[in-house]
């Protein structure tokens, strides 16, 4: 079955300590990107990347890396969390071709205390 | 990309054509119109998008109007699992971002 996979789907961590939430994909899509969605803020894209070993800042890039080793996977990386970064992620890809729809995992809630 | 307008809710019986207006009056000819939902906190599901033709999938219709200003998505048979957010999104061809208004909250009534 065609899907975007993102792990963990939820987690409850403190300010300052590094996690990583994990992103895959098994259509072989080129283009992969990350939204948080905030109420009353929508959706609003931190990072994407056209394909292997490129990446490029989205709207709200603060705070986060991201890597692009391999096609399939395209990690969310939060150096030293805080507070303000408590949202849903979603981690999207699509193939080459900018008409071609995206395809959304189904979402990690973080919670930073 | 073109900003778009949407009705904050709607509602429809279960069983009847739900029908969800978007206005996009700035658009222009390289853009397109897609539509996706949100079911509860659940990631955003592609439905439809189209140009300037109407298309229809196995999920749904989408109505462009001749002038592309607007457009309407069509839910033949609404049932209760239809019951979601939906988001008309207006994008270049040149472009892969999608950006998200705050879209049309459907619930659909038994």
């Amino acid at each position: 079955e065609a899907q975007v996979t993102q792990n963990p789907r939820y987690l409850i961590t403190v300010t300052g300590k590094k996690l990583t939430v994990t992103c895959s994909q098994n259509m072989n899509h080129e283009y992969m990107s990350w939204y948080r969605q905030d109420p009353g803020l929508g959706l609003r894209q931190i990072y994407y990347s056209m394909n292997v070993e490129v990446t490029d800042k989205g709207d709200v890039p603060e705070g986060y890396k991201v890597s692009r080793k391999e096609k399939r996977n395209f990690p969310l990386i939060l150096e030293s969390p805080s507070p303000n970064q408590t949202s849903l992620y979603f981690c999207a890809s699509s193939p080459t071709g900018k008409v071609q729809p995206q395809h959304f995992g189904d979402g990690t809630r973080l919670s930073i205390l | 990309d073109a900003k778009t307008t949407q009705p904050p809710s709607m509602d429809c019986a279960e069983g009847r054509a739900a029908n969800l207006p978007c206005n996009h009056s700035t658009i222009s000819g390289n853009e397109y119109v897609y539509w996706y939902r949100q079911i509860h906190s659940q990631g955003p599901q592609y439905i439809i998008h189209g140009l300037k033709n109407n298309e229809t999938n196995e999920m749904a219709s989408l109505i462009i109007t001749e002038d592309r200003k607007s457009s309407t998505l069509i839910l033949p048979h609404a049932t209760l699992r239809d019951t979601a957010v939906y988001y008309c999104i207006v994008k270049m061809d040149s472009s892969y971002k999608l950006i998200f208004g705050s879209g049309t909250r459907l619930l659909v009534r038994p």
